[in-house]
């Protein structure tokens, strides 16, 4: 069964540097998302992303992120300055159509900022 | 805030004992999933259920929908050991962007 695929499954950075998440969506799927969870706490959305462009965006996703998809596979979180407060789990997911639709989670990578 | 809140936060059961968690949420809805979340592990989707269905099956799931009451709930039937985990329910209304409960932390007792 397809699934949603991410790397690295743990990064481990120091504050101030940045990081790239990488995922690559279920090959059909329309719709990207970035969400994460801080150790403890609830899953919270970050970032929709559909025909090459960012549909929707939280709070939380500030001019320190941005989103990519350099080709047809590949979607990438990009963290410019790393702060401590980033350390999270950080999941991509897919929806192939929008509506009543599935939403697939990748395994997470796990960052941890020093 | 659009967050959605389920209770019991923390749930202990015997194995072969039926596990029931729900979920609220604060607006209209398209539909609403419940994830299964392994100790740091990643989410696994259990079942979707949109907003003009009332029930649904998989297994030893059940899920109900009760959107005059902004609610739903996830019963597992005759839970065993590997049902321990975090579950979370998620809703979307008029975004595709999914809204996470708080969680149950469930724990079967062998």
């Amino acid at each position: 069964e397809p699934e949603v695929t991410q790397t690295p499954s743990h990064q481990v950075t120091q504050m101030g540097q940045e990081v790239i998440l990488r995922c690559v969506p279920i090959s059909n799927h329309l719709y990207f998302y970035w969400y994460r969870q801080i150790l403890g706490q609830k899953v919270e959305f970050l970032v929709s992303f559909y025909n090459n462009e960012i549909s929707e965006k939280s709070e939380i996703f500030d001019d320190q992120f941005s989103v990519e998809r350099p080709d047809g596979s590949n979607f990438t979180l990009k963290i410019r300055s790393t702060k401590l407060e980033d350390s999270a789990m950080y999941f991509c997911a897919s929806m192939k159509s929008g509506g009543a639709d599935t939403q697939y989670f990748g395994p997470g990578t796990r960052l941890t900022v020093l | 805030s659009q967050q959605g809140e389920e209770d019991p936060q923390a749930l202990s059961i015997q194995e072969g004992e039926n596990a029931t968690m729900n979920c609220s949420y604060k607006t209209s809805i398209n539909n609403l999933q419940w994830y299964r979340q392994n100790s740091g592990r990643g989410l696994v989707h259990l079942i979707l259920i949109r907003s003009n269905e009332r029930e649904k099956h998989s297994g030893r799931l059940r899920v109900t929908l009760d959107t005059s009451k902004k609610s739903s709930s996830l019963l597992i039937t005759a839970s065993r050991a590997a049902d321990t985990a975090s579950y979370f329910c998620a809703h979307s209304s008029g975004t595709y962007k999914y809204i996470f409960g708080t969680g149950t932390r469930l724990k079967v007792l062998a």
